[in-house]
């Protein structure tokens, strides 16, 4: 079974730093692009980063670029996103989620999420 | 970056009503439009991809359709179980904008 599963949110002070994770299992991690997408308590969907398969090369959405970073580790079936310099409109619930393999980058799967609150 | 609109913003239905949500991007994306279902609490699942495919597992009631940079989910007779939160997005063009959303409750 496909699965992903993130881990690494919390609390954590407005300036402060966290790095979540999202475990990969059921599937050849290292062919597919892999995204971030978040969700504010009682708002709508916002995509945050890509990464493809190698991860060779990475995009980010303009409200995190310079502050957060995407990377993955293809030996251990995870992917990661470095949060640094956080604020208030940074809280919210994280997702990982896995393109699809149809060529339209769809996000076939995605994990159950993971909360992040920037608050002092 | 590509805005992507959905009209209307929320709808009230019954179990048994067809049900149509539309998306329209702000430039051309070609094809690359996707729907997602999200109920509360839960991640989003992905319904649709490339405006028209069914995701496997997905029932046939959900289907999509495409005009130019018009995009429409319907749903031909709405199931308890749909009452939830749509979602189109556009993985066209990076970044991978979505939709602002549209809540189908009773």
């Amino acid at each position: 079974e496909v699965q992903l599963l993130e881990s690494g949110g919390g609390l954590v002070q407005p300036g402060g730093s966290l790095r979540l994770s999202c475990a990969a299992s059921g599937f050849s991690f290292h062919t597919y692009g892999l995204n971030w997408v978040r969700q504010a308590p009682g708002k709508g969907l916002e995509w945050v980063a890509n990464i493809i398969g190698n991860g060779g090369m990475s995009d980010y959405a303009d409200s995190v670029k310079g502050r957060f970073t995407i990377s993955r580790d293809n030996s251990k079936n995870t992917l990661y996103l470095q949060m640094n310099s956080l604020r208030a409109d940074d809280t919210g619930v994280y997702y990982c989620a896995k393109e699809d393999n149809y060529g339209y980058e769809a996000f076939e799967i995605w994990g159950q999420g993971t909360m992040v609150t920037v608050s002092s | 970056d590509i805005q992507m609109t959905q009209s209307p913003s929320s709808l009230s239905a019954s179990v048994g009503d067809r049900v149509s949500i539309t998306c329209r991007a702000s430039q051309t994306i070609k094809r690359y439009l996707n729907w997602y279902q999200q109920k509360s609490g839960k991640a989003p699942k992905l319904l649709i991809y490339g405006a028209s495919n069914l995701q496997s597992g997905v029932p046939s009631r959900f289907s999509g359709s495409a005009s130019g940079t018009d995009f429409t989910l319907t749903i031909s007779s709405l199931q308890p179980e749909d009452f939830a939160t749509y979602y189109c997005q556009q993985s066209h063009t990076s970044p991978f904008t979505f939709g602002p959303g549209t809540k189908v409750d009773t």
